[in-house]
């Protein structure tokens, strides 16, 4: 079983339509919860990150984290053609661990938003 | 806003020859990464760096790699004999110590022929 499972995609919405991308991990120990938003040939542009279970909003976005179903996701209200990308999803055990807390990423999903 | 940058933005090599790819980290973070990411791929970890020692390392971190901070604000990544699978996408990330959030950089496009 791979520790971060990401539905790799494509999915393709129209403009203004709201967005649902998810992961699912296997390692009870991450504690820390990132979505990274990346251009094609980019480096990871970080979106939003969490440590809690529940929901943290940020605009548009919001990442919702359920620890005892193993299950993160991030939603996009309002989805516009720029937030065409491919979204990642990164956690990690967490600095409280003592070590150097390495980000285990899924494969990422691909997003279109259409006119 | 401060940012992690990263040079060259594409290298291409020849097997077997030694490549050098360098960062520059933000400035007032003290951990630091290289990730990769073959086409196609996820972006795997490689190394991370605090001290001035690595403090870990993933499987693909063999004896052809290496990492250093040459002076107070440079990290490198060398590969001492390139192979045609170290054509990837390298990424250096960098974050503070108070905080599990890492930022990346643009990333060096490795081709190796």
């Amino acid at each position: 079983q791979k520790e971060v499972e990401q539905d790799p995609g494509p999915l393709s919405v129209p403009e203004g339509a709201i967005v649902s991308l998810n992961c699912t991990y296997s390692n009870s120990a991450f504690q820390y919860f990132m979505w990274y938003r990346q251009y094609s040939r980019k480096g990871p542009e970080l979106l939003m990150y969490t440590y809690s279970s529940g929901n943290k909003e940020d605009g548009r976005f919001t990442a919702q984290v359920d620890k005892s179903s193993k299950y993160i996701s991030l939603f996009i209200r309002d989805s516009q053609p720029s937030d065409s990308a491919t979204y990642l999803c990164a956690m990690s055990v967490g600095v409280q661990s003592g070590t150097a807390s390495k980000l285990t990423f899924g494969t990422g999903t691909r997003l279109q938003v259409t006119l | 806003e401060p940012e992690v940058t990263q040079t060259p933005s594409h290298q291409v090599t020849q097997m077997g020859q030694e490549v050098i790819l360098r960062c520059v980290p933000i400035s007032n973070h003290l951990y630091f990464y290289w990730y990769r990411q073959i086409l196609g791929q996820k972006v795997e970890f490689l190394v991370s760096f605090y001290n001035n020692e690595i403090s870990e390392k993933s499987e693909i971190f063999d004896d052809q790699f290496s990492v250093e901070r040459p002076d107070g604000s440079n990290f490198t990544l060398k590969i001492r004999s390139t192979k045609l699978e170290d054509s990837a996408m390298y990424f250096c990330a960098s974050r503070t110590q108070y905080t599990d959030t890492q930022y990346f950089g643009p990333g060096t496009r490795l081709t190796v022929l």
